[in-house]
């Protein structure tokens, strides 16, 4: 079965500083990947999306996320932090017919 | 194009009632999943709806059903709530689903509060 794992449920970054959040899949067929951002009472929005074209995804907001088969991960980087980031991000994987997500990390961005 | 909306936002109910969640996807998209957002479980998917037919379900009781209509549009119901029931209840739509890599957009969610 598909799925992924988050590392670190809470991020704290400065604003400017660099945002790294962590994601690893496992999966036994070529992995479609997911980053969902979710603020505050609101449903979930789709940052960018991994399906075998690029293994370096550019998304909204200035995020990218780069998929490394050797480490099976697939993080979700951002160079400099905008008070406006702080959320709660998911990582997600398709199964086939569902998503399956990750925990969850809240991301902090500090002044 | 307007996105996924849910309706309503908010709900609050007491145990052993039962209450209908609707959704009314992309237009053009014929797939329809719902998902279970809580502080605990995380997201967990419920069902998935294609064509008037329940496609794919997860794994909860049967308390838990849905339907969709020919418009596309869906709701789900859940019965017999139990306090364990209180979430976010997301919605989302794809053009014919996930079997073919698509990407799913998610409405706003309704929040259920069980007393």
């Amino acid at each position: 079965a598909q799925s992924v794992t988050q590392l670190g449920s809470h991020v704290s970054v400065s604003e400017g500083a660099l945002v790294l959040l962590r994601c690893n899949y496992s999966s036994s067929v070529p992995p479609y990947l997911f980053w969902y951002v979710q603020y505050p009472n609101q449903g979930l929005q789709l940052l960018l999306k991994y399906t075998s074209a690029a293994t370096l995804v550019k998304g909204i907001n200035g995020f990218e996320a780069e998929f490394k088969k050797s480490e099976t991960s697939f993080h979700l980087t951002k160079p400099s932090a905008h008070m406006s980031d702080a959320a709660e991000y998911f990582c997600a994987i398709n199964s086939g017919y569902a998503l399956n997500f990750g925990k969850g990390t809240s991301l902090l961005v500090t002044p | 194009k307007a996105g996924v909306t849910q309706t309503p936002r908010y709900l609050i109910k007491t145990r052993g009632q039962q209450v209908t969640l609707s959704c009314s996807p992309i237009s053009g998209h014929r797939s329809v999943s719902w998902y279970q957002q809580t502080p605990g479980q995380g997201l967990q998917f419920l069902f998935e709806y294609f064509s008037e037919t329940q496609r794919n379900k997860g794994n909860f009781p049967g308390r838990f059903s849905g339907r969709q209509f020919s418009n596309s549009r869906s709701e789900m119901n859940v019965s017999t709530l139990e306090l364990g029931d209180s979430a976010l209840y997301l919605c989302a739509s794809s053009l014919v689903g996930l079997v073919t890599q698509e990407t799913q957009y998610f409405g706003p969610g309704t929040r259920l509060l069980v007393l």
